[in-house]
């Protein structure tokens, strides 16, 4: 079954804990990206990779890393979690785009994050 | 930027009617891609619906279709006899193709709808 899995689905820590959320797709997409969605904002984009090697900020990086050595995982990683980090967190991968054109984006199932 | 606004946060309507969601959004550019994602309470982030820009006839997938108003920067989604199963947050994302790369996908704020028996 085509899938990307995220996992933890739930994690409560404290600050300054270091955690990873991982995130693996089976349908060999180039495109992985990471999101975080907060009540009133939607879901902002945090990093993308369009390849392996590749990754670049989104439109609130700070406070984490990701690394793309596979092409099939693209981990988030949050090296001293913050209260404000505290959010729901999505990954999604997608084909490259050929000729043009856009292929659509396959969520994961979300990971909820509380940082106490 | 780019950016898309959900002027509507909640909205509510009796099962088997039709409502609409609206979703407007501001970009320079002349090619995009549209989308309209579904989160219900398990929180899944659903493909519903997209619409490429270059594409002058609205899209349909089954009971949801799409106003297309590409003047006036619009994308709304209509629901036709609507059904418990569509109580969700509902998204309006936008995104634009670069060369061979995806570029982020913008989303609106949500809306929240509610299907009442």
């Amino acid at each position: 079954e085509a899938q990307v899995t995220q996992n933890p689905r739930y994690l409560i820590t404290v600050t300054g804990k270091k955690l990873t959320v991982t995130c693996s797709q089976n349908m060999n997409h180039e495109y992985m990206s990471w999101y975080r969605q907060d009540p009133g904002l939607g879901l902002r984009q945090i990093y993308y990779s369009m390849n392996v090697e590749v990754t670049d900020k989104g439109d609130v990086p700070e406070g984490y890393k990701v690394s793309r050595k596979e092409k099939r995982n693209f981990p988030l990683i949050l090296e001293s979690p913050s209260p404000n980090q505290t959010s729901l967190y999505f990954c999604a991968s997608s084909l490259g785009v050929g000729q043009g054109s856009v292929q659509p984006q396959h969520f994961g199932d979300g990971t909820r994050l509380s940082i106490l | 930027a780019q950016t898309v606004t959900q002027s509507q946060p909640e909205m509510s309507v009796q099962e088997a009617e039709t409502v609409t969601l609206s979703c407007t959004y501001d970009t320079s550019e002349n090619n995009y891609y549209l989308f309209w994602y579904k989160q219900p309470p398990s929180r899944q982030m659903i493909l519903v619906i997209r619409q490429e820009a270059y594409k002058q006839q609205n899209a349909t997938e089954n009971r949801f279709s799409v106003n297309f108003q590409k003047a006036a920067k619009s994308f709304s989604l209509k629901i036709s006899d609507s059904q418990l199963g569509d109580t969700a947050m509902y998204f309006c994302a936008f995104m634009i193709p670069l060369g061979l790369g995806n570029t982020p996908l913008v989303f609106g704020k949500g809306t929240r709808l509610s299907v009442i028996a």
